[in-house]
């Protein structure tokens, strides 16, 4: 089956510890991205991927960090983080067919509190 | 920069009555446009895309076309069920080498039997 994983679903840390969400994809896709969900705000990206080794930042990239060492993986790093990291995050991933970011398949979501 | 606008929510409707949200868009050129859904307590999942202009795209009852004149692509459905309750939001990505992707901030359906 085609999917996005994402692990952990839920989790409660508390401010300044390390932390790693990862996520993967079974669907050879070059692209994928790292979004949160804030209320009201509705989802704005952190990072993105084109392919192995390439990365960008989306809109709100300050205190992430994420690594592309393998196509089917895509790991967001909190350094240090902080209660303003509180929010829904989500993974996706696309092709890239023709040259552009086709429908985008995502994850089912980890709720992340950092007290 | 780009900008997707949606109307506010949320949006309360009975049963079998007809929906429209609307979506415009701020950008230069033509780019795609999508509609994904979000159930609770899922991802977003696509629900339909057109990426030229006068494209309708459609699926599940939904149809939304491209209309670069007044840059918007509003989403309708002519009768709403119970189980169409969710998040919605309208998007745009680009052709080409550039791969950002930019979303409205979603809007919320309930439908009531």
């Amino acid at each position: 089956e085609a999917q996005v994983t994402q692990n952990p679903r839920y989790l409660i840390t508390v401010t300044g510890k390390k932390l790693t969400v990862t996520c993967s994809q079974n669907m050879n896709h070059e692209y994928m991205s790292w979004y949160r969900q804030d209320p009201g705000l509705g989802l704005r990206q952190i990072y993105y991927s084109m392919n192995v080794e390439v990365t960008d930042k989306g809109d709100v990239p300050e205190g992430y960090k994420v690594s592309r060492k393998e196509k089917r993986n895509f790991p967001l790093i909190l350094e240090s983080p902080s209660p303003n990291q509180t929010s829904l995050y989500f993974c996706a991933s696309a092709g890239l067919g023709g040259g552009y970011t086709d429908t985008q398949y995502f994850g089912p979501g980890t709720r992340l509190t950092v007290l | 920069g780009d900008s997707v606008t949606q109307m506010e929510g949320p949006v309360t409707l009975s049963e079998e009555a007809f929906l429209t949200i609307n979506c415009t868009y701020t950008a230069t050129g033509y780019p795609s446009l999508f509609w994904y859904v979000q159930y609770p307590g899922e991802g977003l999942q696509l629900l339909l895309k057109a990426t030229k202009a006068d494209d309708k795209g459609s699926n599940k009852g939904f149809e939304a076309t491209y209309r670069k004149e007044t840059t918007s692509f509003h989403l309708e459905k002519g009768s709403v069920q119970v189980s169409d309750s969710a998040v919605y939001f309208c998007a745009l990505s680009w052709p080409g080498g550039y791969q950002k992707v930019t979303f409205g901030t979603g809007t919320k359906l309930q439908v009531i039997p």
